[in-house]
Formats: C-alpha cells, sequence, structure tokens
C-alpha cells in the first residue's frame, strides 16, 4: 500500500496570507489526524476527521481549520499567517476500530516558512 | 490532562551496544496506548513500537523492546545492538482516544561508530 502521502511539501508565504495544506491517507483509513512540529513547542495535536467529521481539536486558534472529503483525503487551512505559524505540519492516518487505537501512520510533512 | 515526559534530551551510543530511553507519563484513564516514534534527519515519523495498557507482556519488535512499567507509569525503549540508522529523534506518545496523540518532547539518539 501507498503510504500518507502530504502535498506541498515546502510553501513560502508571507504574513497574512492564507495556505491550504492537502494529505492523502493510506488506502482503506478513514482518520486523519494533523499535528504542528516547531522547535519550541513540540508536536501539538490539532484535529482529527473521521469520515467527514471533526471529531476533536486541539488548543489552536480558530484560524487553523480542517475538513475531510468522501475518499477521506483531508486538507487543512490556515487563515492570516503570523510568524510563528512557521512549523513542519504532519498528517497521520489510522484505521480506527471501535474500543480500540489503531496506530497512526504519519506522512512526509508539508514545511511551511511564513516571512 | 495527559501528560507525557522524556527526561534525556540527548543520548549518544556506540555502534552495537545497547541504549536506554526513557519515558514517564500521566494519566488517569486505564484503557490507553503506548508509542514509540523515531523520527530521522528526513523528518518522517516511522512507528517503533507500540503497547497497550492492558496487555502485561512488554512489546518486541527485533531489536527494540520496551519496559512497561503500568503502576509507575513508565514506559522506556531499549534499543539492543545500535545502527548507525538508530540516529534519529525518538518521541514517546500516549493515545487515549479522539485520534490524538501526546507527545514527549522527545530524545535526540546519536549513534557513533
Amino acid at each position: 500500500k501507498a503510504g500518507v502521502t502530504q502535498t506541498p511539501r515546502y510553501l513560502i508565504k508571507t504574513r497574512g496570507q492564507q495556505v491550504t495544506l492537502s494529505c492523502s491517507p493510506i488506502s482503506g483509513h478513514r482518520s486523519v489526524s494533523w499535528y504542528q512540529q516547531t522547535p519550541g513547542q513540540g508536536l501539538q495535536f490539532l484535529f482529527e476527521y473521521f469520515s467527514e467529521t471533526q471529531r476533536n481539536k486541539g488548543n489552536f486558534p480558530g484560524r487553523f481549520s480542517g475538513r475531510q472529503f468522501s475518499n477521506s483525503r483531508s486538507e487543512m487551512n490556515v487563515s492570516t499567517l503570523e510568524l510563528g505559524d512557521s512549523a513542519l505540519y504532519l498528517c497521520a492516518s489510522s484505521a480506527p476500530r471501535l474500543g480500540a487505537a489503531e496506530t497512526q501512520y504519519f506522512g512526509p510533512g508539508t514545511r511551511l516558512l511564513v516571512l | 490532562a495527559q501528560t507525557v515526559t522524556q527526561s534525556q534530551p540527548e543520548m549518544s551510543v556506540q555502534e552495537a551496544e545497547t541504549v536506554t530511553l526513557s519515558c514517564t507519563y500521566d494519566t488517569s484513564e486505564s484503557n490507553y496506548y503506548l508509542f514509540w516514534y523515531k523520527q530521522p534527519p528526513s523528518r518522517q515519523m516511522i512507528l517503533v513500537i507500540r503497547q497497550e495498557a492492558y496487555k502485561q507482556q512488554n512489546a518486541t519488535e527485533n531489536r527494540f523492546s520496551v519496559n512497561f512499567q503500568k503502576a509507575a507509569k513508565s514506559f522506556s525503549l531499549k534499543i539492543s545492538d545500535s545502527q548507525l540508522g538508530d540516529t534519529a529523534m525518538y518521541f514517546c506518545a500516549f493515545y487515549n482516544q479522539g485520534g490524538k496523540l501526546i507527545f514527549g518532547q522527545g530524545t535526540e539518539l546519536s549513534v557513533k561508530p
């Protein structure tokens, strides 16, 4: 099976702009989680989507949003970019089962630089 | 709220030797899952090993094994016969529900020839 793919891999934006990142999960995986990784804050959970519904959300401002499509592909949007949004954005997919945790498999990430 | 602590920011080990990375966590839940991921310089996050809290037996994957002490809330990773390709950042992670992994701050491991 192909792994999790993320596009684009690198992105440079300026303050105030908005950006959309894409994540295609492993075939058959219906859950997609997003994480932000920075040197200062480490890895932080943004949100998780399952069957086109946001099931969980981390402590990020409303500028961070996401959605999931019927084919399980997910997009993450950040509006009004700030310098502090510069980070590696990772998505992970899994195939949740009732009452159990399935392992999350990560994509290669999108490195966002805000100037 | 759950927290994960990795108290060793950096470690080094000679090739072919054994090294143990520490991880402690805090939770009031009884059913949860613990993971170790590695992140090499390529930044690709790779699963190393997984442990279900309800299982008493420690998980093992080839050269990687864990020492899971549920009462002490400790979850250490032992790497045997270290190889140069093991050089990476290692993250301990806790999972309870809702698609959310809680990560520790990571331990940067260097394997020296």
